[in-house]
């Protein structure tokens, strides 16, 4: 149980263009999904956390402009990275909690890669 | 301010032999701990957590975490390393807040020797 996906696992796009990632929680309802990215050898960094049908809240320093995140549905969140640039280039992971698995636990998705060329 | 502190970037252990990651933490009242694990261009999987009672934790894949109050700390063990060990460990602390946010340390790479 307590499982979650992400589609696409890579994407390489050209700069300037939009690229779309989606963060589905398969077996439980999501509550709150959480954006993180991670460079290479390095923690993760949040940078955003959202509840279903409420706009998402950013951390400190990340462009919520750059970065739209979209949490529709209790088993959907999306990651827009908006005219995507060389330096958008990471690894992102969404993870998910929800309250009928124990809501304190975050469980986290295989990530996606994006490169921007 | 809150934060998690793991004191080895990297660890290098024969197969089979025991292993102990550390992980300190900075928090005014009783923590949620998680470990987590990753594997080369992979998610992050739960290993155990802890949020009170016995302070020893029991998680899959045979690992086990103690707290200990008194120290701070909450070290991932294991008695005998399987070279498909050989990934990137994270310890977590929940946030105080009603964010549900977690505090991620910086990772301890462990490396298994055949």
């Amino acid at each position: 149980g307590a499982v979650v996906s992400q589609h696409p696992s890579w994407v390489i796009c050209k700069s300037g263009t939009s690229v779309k990632i989606e963060c589905r929680s398969l077996d439980f309802q999501a509550t709150t999904m959480f954006w993180y990215r991670q460079f290479p050898k390095q923690s993760l960094m949040l940078m955003a956390t959202s509840n279903e049908g409420s706009k998402a809240t950013y951390e400190q320093g990340v462009e919520k402009d750059k970065f739209l995140i979209n949490h529709a549905s209790l088993t959907l969140s999306t990651l827009t990275v908006t005219s995507a640039h060389p330096e958008d280039s990471s690894f992102y992971i969404c993870s998910a909690r929800g309250l009928a698995i124990g809501g304190e636990t975050q469980y986290f998705g295989p990530g996606t890669r994006l490169l921007v060329l | 301010a809150q934060s998690v502190t793991q004191p080895d970037i990297h660890i290098t252990v024969s197969e089979g032999a025991s292993l102990e990651l550390r992980c300190n933490y900075s928090y005014g009242a009783t923590p949620y701990l998680f470990w987590y694990v990753q594997s080369p261009g992979q998610g992050l999987q739960l290993l155990l957590k802890y949020f009170s009672g016995d302070t020893l934790v029991q998680g899959i894949k045979g690992f086990e975490a103690e707290f200990k109050r008194s120290q701070s700390s909450f070290n991932l063990r294991k008695p005998s390393v399987h070279w498909s060990d050989a990934a990137e460990y994270f310890c977590a602390v929940k946030e105080m807040d009603s964010s549900y946010k977690l505090i991620f340390g910086s990772g301890t790479r462990l490396l298994v020797r055949p």
